[in-house]
């Protein structure tokens, strides 16, 4: 697609529950990110998937967090087990991993746990 | 490790002001360069980028940024600002010698007053 679209745009949620956010990256890029940015915050870093490699999960805050992407597609960030704390915007970007374009980013998730 | 200090977290400018956003990086190496902007409810912005050469780089929407090696800044500058300019700024930092993460400062809130 043009851009990268993020899925939903809002979600509230109740503690406990799991919640799935998706991220659509742009069409041929390898690299695709996840930041979390909570209110008044920067952003903080989740996970990083370059094409077929290991993604980089240095960044999850916890084992409630984990994140899948198919090939060079759609990635999908789960939280288990919500808590208020993961109230947040998540953001998901790409880039196309040939050297440093910068990134584009999706509108972003907006989670609510309540 | 790299870290970026953004140390204005609000600035307020009448329109037509001129602005300088400030970014300082922890880096042993030139690092590459950006900053973002954030308007209510969007997804972060590419403004300008800088990899190497000349180290004043043009950017949309009007704004420029210096690289000054000197002072490990990337400071972002506006001759006049416009209403619309009012949003979030983020300085980030990615290593220069492979692609991944960007490390982003916390951000300056900019207000225009009319």
């Amino acid at each position: 697609g043009a851009g990268v679209s993020q899925s939903p745009s809002n979600k509230v949620t109740e503690k406990g529950k799991d919640v799935e956010l998706r991220c659509d990256p742009i069409s041929g890029h390898t690299a695709l990110y996840w930041y979390r940015q909570r209110l008044g915050q920067g952003l903080e870093f989740l996970i990083y998937f370059q094409g077929n490699s290991a993604p980089d999960k240095s960044g999850l805050p916890s084992d409630r967090f984990s994140a899948e992407r198919t090939g060079e597609s759609v990635s999908t960030l789960t939280i288990q087990r919500t808590q208020q704390e993961d109230s947040a915007v998540y953001l998901c970007a790409s880039s196309t991993g040939q050297g440093a374009g910068g990134y584009t980013f999706g509108s972003g998730t907006r989670l609510t746990v309540v | 490790a790299q870290s970026v200090t953004q140390p204005d977290i609000h600035i307020t400018v009448s329109e037509g002001a001129s602005l300088e956003l400030r970014c300082n990086y922890s880096y042993g190496a030139t690092p590459y360069l950006f900053w973002y902007v954030q308007s209510p409810g969007q997804g972060l912005q590419l403004l300008l980028k800088y990899f190497s050469g000349d180290t004043l780089v043009q950017g949309i929407k009007g704004f420029e940024a210096e690289f000054k090696r000197s002072q490990s800044s990337f400071n972002l500058r506006k001759p006049s600002v416009h209403w619309s300019d009012a949003a979030e700024y983020f300085c980030a930092v990615q290593r220069g010698s492979t692609l991944g993460r960007l490390y982003f400062g916390r951000g300056t809130q900019l207000t225009v007053w009319p």
